[in-house]
Parts: structure tokens; C-alpha cells; sequence
């Protein structure tokens, strides 16, 4: 039983389209969260939200909107995809005020073309 | 965010135990100390985390130093299925703005 499931696994897309990812957590957590590897690996936070309210937003271009319908889910769209946007998204999850780990789930390895 | 450093890469050889060292010198007072590591191709896993003490569970064992400005994770026998990226990073519980910030972490390979 997937703890942190995104789906799709795989996504190619042209430039100029829009599309979502979508992330589901069964572990009871209250925050989620979306983080981009790019092609040289590095990992870096997008957003957080917190039982449905947005946390933490790292200057994102606003062509990214995350929604979060319930604490268990958390979307990202992406309007008028870009080269640059081709990375693989991972999404997390982590109950607030615990000391324990963050879930990752495998990502999402999103190509614009 | 509090950094931390760590080497670049190291090499094991298969079987033998593993030292990935971690120096975090601007360590507060409430920061966590977590280990995650990468395997190829997935997403990040969570291995072990520490505040004072030294910790054990079924994965590793982390050492924190007395002064807590370095730590060292162990695998007591690696295999070749522990070959990943390892990340050392302090976590402050930081109400309302949490998050984990990675650094480039250290890139372990095993040799069989």
C-alpha cells in the first residue's frame, strides 16, 4: 500500500500546454508538500501546505498553481509549459511537529518538448 | 537554514561498514539532525534522524558528536542496493514555515 502516490509516473508534453500531477498521501499527515530535481539533481522545496493552506510558496512562477481539495491531496497544475519546466517533480508529506521523516513519493518526470 | 557539508562522493566496498560524515557547525540548539538518501531513479528516503543521542534502527546508526557540530551516519554492511545519493540535513520544527532544504548530499558507491 503506496504511502505517497503521484501520478503520472511519466509525462511528455508540448511547450505552451497545460497539466496537472497528482499526489495522494494514506499516512495521516497534515502537511504536504512539491519538490523539482532538476537535470543536475538538485532538489528543491515548491510549496507547502498545511491542512489545506498554503505554507510555503519559493517564488514560484505563478504558472504553478498547487491545490490542495483535502489534507490528503495535493495537485499541481502547470499553465503554458516551458523547456525549463522539464525536471522530475517529487511530492512529500510530514505530520507538523513531529521530529520524524518526511515521505517522498517516486516522482514524476515531466519532458516539454 | 542551518548548512550542512559533506563530501562529495566516497567508495565502500561491498559488506564492509560505511562512514558518510556530516559537519554542521551553525547547528541550533533545536535543530534535528535527518538522514535521507536517493536511490537511482526515486525519490528521496528517509533513514534516520537525532537531536542529542546517538540513534540505531534497522537501516543505520547515526553518531552525534558531544558539541552536536558534526555527525556520522553508519551502515554497518553496505550492499550494493545502498549505492545512492545521502543527504544530511537539520531540520528545525518550525511551526508554520517547515520544510527540508537539500544540500548536494554524497554520492556513495559500492564496489562488489
Amino acid at each position: 500500500d503506496t504511502a505517497v502516490s503521484q501520478t503520472p509516473k511519466y509525462l511528455v508534453t508540448q511547450m505552451g500546454n497545460d497539466k496537472s500531477i497528482k499526489c495522494e498521501q494514506n499516512l495521516g499527515h497534515d502537511t504536504m508538500y512539491w519538490y523539482k530535481q532538476d537535470s543536475k539533481k538538485f532538489l528543491k522545496i515548491m510549496f507547502s501546505y498545511n491542512n489545506k493552506e498554503l505554507i510555503i510558496n519559493e517564488t514560484v512562477p505563478n504558472r504553478f498553481s498547487p491545490k490542495s481539495p483535502d489534507k490528503a491531496h495535493l495537485n499541481l497544475h502547470i499553465n503554458s509549459l516551458e523547456l525549463g519546466d522539464s525536471a522530475v517533480y517529487f511530492c512529500a508529506s510530514s505530520q507538523e511537529g513531529t521530529a520524524g521523516g518526511y515521505t517522498f513519493g517516486s516522482g514524476t518526470r515531466l519532458t516539454v518538448v | 537554514d542551518a548548512k550542512t557539508t559533506q563530501p562529495n562522493s566516497m567508495e565502500s566496498n561491498e559488506e564492509e561498514p560505511v562512514h558518510l560524515p556530516c559537519n554542521h557547525s551553525t547547528i541550533s540548539g533545536t535543530d534535528y539532525i535527518h538522514w535521507y538518501r536517493q536511490l537511482p531513479s526515486q525519490g528521496p528516503e528517509y533513514v534516520i534522524h537525532g537531536l542529542t543521542s546517538n540513534v540505531n534502527n534497522r537501516m543505520a546508526s547515526l553518531a552525534i558528536a558531544e558539541d552536536r557540530k558534526s555527525s556520522t551516519l553508519i551502515l554497518h554492511r553496505a550492499t550494493l542496493r545502498d549505492a545512492a545519493v545521502y543527504y544530511c540535513i537539520l531540520r528545525d520544527l518550525n511551526f508554520g514555515n517547515e520544510k527540508l532544504t537539500f544540500g548536494t548530499g554524497t554520492r556513495l558507491t559500492i564496489i562488489p
